[in-house]
């Protein structure tokens, strides 16, 4: 079935960087793209960044830009968030979600399961 | 950035009754509009996109619509495994941007 899993929780002191995997599974990888959507405790979704998995385009949201990369394995159908610097408040839930591969509009049809970062000193 | 506003922020009804949740964007999205269900310790899950097309297994009690600025969700009968967080995303630009969520209560 199509599937996104992702990696485990992490905890991380602020300053740190943290990577994110996400594997995606049971469809063509390059044909989408993927976008990564982080949930703070007890808040709504916000919306960080899009990578394309067919030709690597990005686009990030600007209060990241500078601190986030997003890359991509075609060879093991992953994608990866790296984020660096970290505050406490990036603590959060962050999610991979399935979606166009070419930026064209298109909804978020496939969720991963979340990944657990903890910024703490 | 488009903002998108949900209202209301809680809305408290009882199972069985029809309910509708409103979403505002600040300016036209088109009709590149989805609304995604969530409930304690899960991922999102999308129920409804293109404003009005209901997702892959999504029951035909969840109905969309609405194109521009303003879009509504109604749940016609409301199930006991309906009592979640509900959020809208404009898709139309860049960057995609959710709404705030309505939460559905048991009353």
């Amino acid at each position: 079935q199509v599937q996104l899993v992702q990696s485990g929780a992490e905890v991380k002191k602020p300053g740190a960087s943290v990577k994110v995997s996400c594997k995606a599974s049971g469809y063509t990888f390059t044909s989408y793209g993927i976008s990564w959507v982080r949930q703070a405790p007890g808040q709504g979704l916000e919306w960080m960044g899009w990578i394309s998995a067919y030709n690597g385009n990005t686009n990030y949201a600007q209060k990241l830009q500078g601190r986030v990369t997003m890359t991509t394995d075609t060879s093991t159908t992953t994608a990866y968030m790296e984020l660096r610097s970290l505050r406490s408040d990036d603590t959060a839930l962050y999610y991979c979600a399935r979606g166009s591969h070419s930026g064209n509009p298109y909804p978020f049809d496939i969720w991963g399961q979340g990944t657990m970062v903890t910024v703490s000193s | 950035e488009i903002v998108m506003t949900q209202s209301p922020a809680t809305l408290s009804v009882s199972p069985g009754e029809r309910v509708t949740l409103s979403c505002r964007a600040s300016q036209s999205v088109s009709s590149n509009l989805a609304w995604y269900q969530q409930k304690p310790g899960q991922a999102p899950r999308l129920l409804i996109y293109g404003a009005s097309t209901r997702a892959t297994g999504i029951p035909a009690r969840f109905s969309g619509s609405g194109s521009g600025t303003e879009f509504t969700l109604t749940i016609s009968s409301l199930q006991s495994e309906d009592f979640a967080v509900y959020y809208c995303q404009q898709y139309n630009n860049w960057p995609r941007t959710f709404g705030q969520g309505t939460k559905l209560e048991i009353k």
